[in-house]
């Protein structure tokens, strides 16, 4: 079955301490990975689309990684303003499939 | 370049009335999604239009429809409102049906 999902759904960090968000996915014949941000009750914001195993993107402290079954989000040195939640969503020629989410909560 | 629209932004009804909710993509994409997302079910596609014509629709009763104009702007609707209806209603254009989706502020639901 074609599926995306997320973990952990819930990250609590503090102010500068790194860490990295995962998302599985078992889609055949993937054509793009994607990561988005979302505030509360707003319309996620893009990130990154990623279209093959190997292919990194960074923008400030977010990188975005992709291997053939995950994607990480690493966050580097994250501040109060990253907290949001982090939708991934995966693409074939199908549809699209989103994952549920990492709400990340970063602390002062 | 101006983001996706949706209008209007807050919306309060009542159970079994209709509702009609508009999104106006950014310039040059054609192809329109909508999404509904609750606390629980996160996001469940609902349906994709291109060109006018729906390509792939979401496991969602018939009481949710939806159509693209000639001008990519796209209108979805909800009749016999019911409790459950309730949810942020997200709609995103791409330029193709498989480009990145790029997402409105949303219409969020009240049914009372």
């Amino acid at each position: 079955e074609d599926q995306v999902t997320q973990s952990p759904e819930a990250l609590r960090l503090q102010e500068g301490e790194s860490s990295s968000l995962n998302c599985s996915y078992t889609v055949s014949g993937l054509r793009g990975l994607f990561w988005y941000r979302q505030d509360p009750g707003k319309g996620p914001e893009f990130l990154f689309t990623l279209y093959s195993a190997g292919e990194e993107k960074e923008k400030e402290r977010l990188k975005a990684t992709l291997t053939k079954k995950e994607s990480f989000l690493h966050i580097t040195a994250p501040k109060p303003e990253d907290s949001a939640t982090y939708l991934c969503a995966a693409h074939n020629f199908n549809k699209f499939y989103f994952g549920s989410g990492t709400k990340l909560n970063v602390k002062p | 370049k101006a983001g996706v629209t949706q209008t209007p932004r807050y919306l309060i009804k009542t159970r079994g009335q209709q509702v009609t909710l508009s999104c106006s993509p950014i310039s040059g994409h054609r192809s329109v999604s909508w999404y509904q997302q609750t606390p629980g079910q996160g996001l469940q596609f609902l349906f994709e239009y291109f060109s006018e014509t729906q390509r792939n629709k979401g496991n969602f009763p018939g009481r949710f429809s939806g159509r693209q104009f000639s001008n990519s702007r796209s209108e979805m609707n909800v009749s016999t409102l019911e409790l459950g209806d309730s949810a942020l209603y997200l709609c995103a254009s791409s330029f193709t049906l498989r480009d990145t989706q790029y997402f409105g502020p949303g219409t969020r639901l009240t049914v009372l």
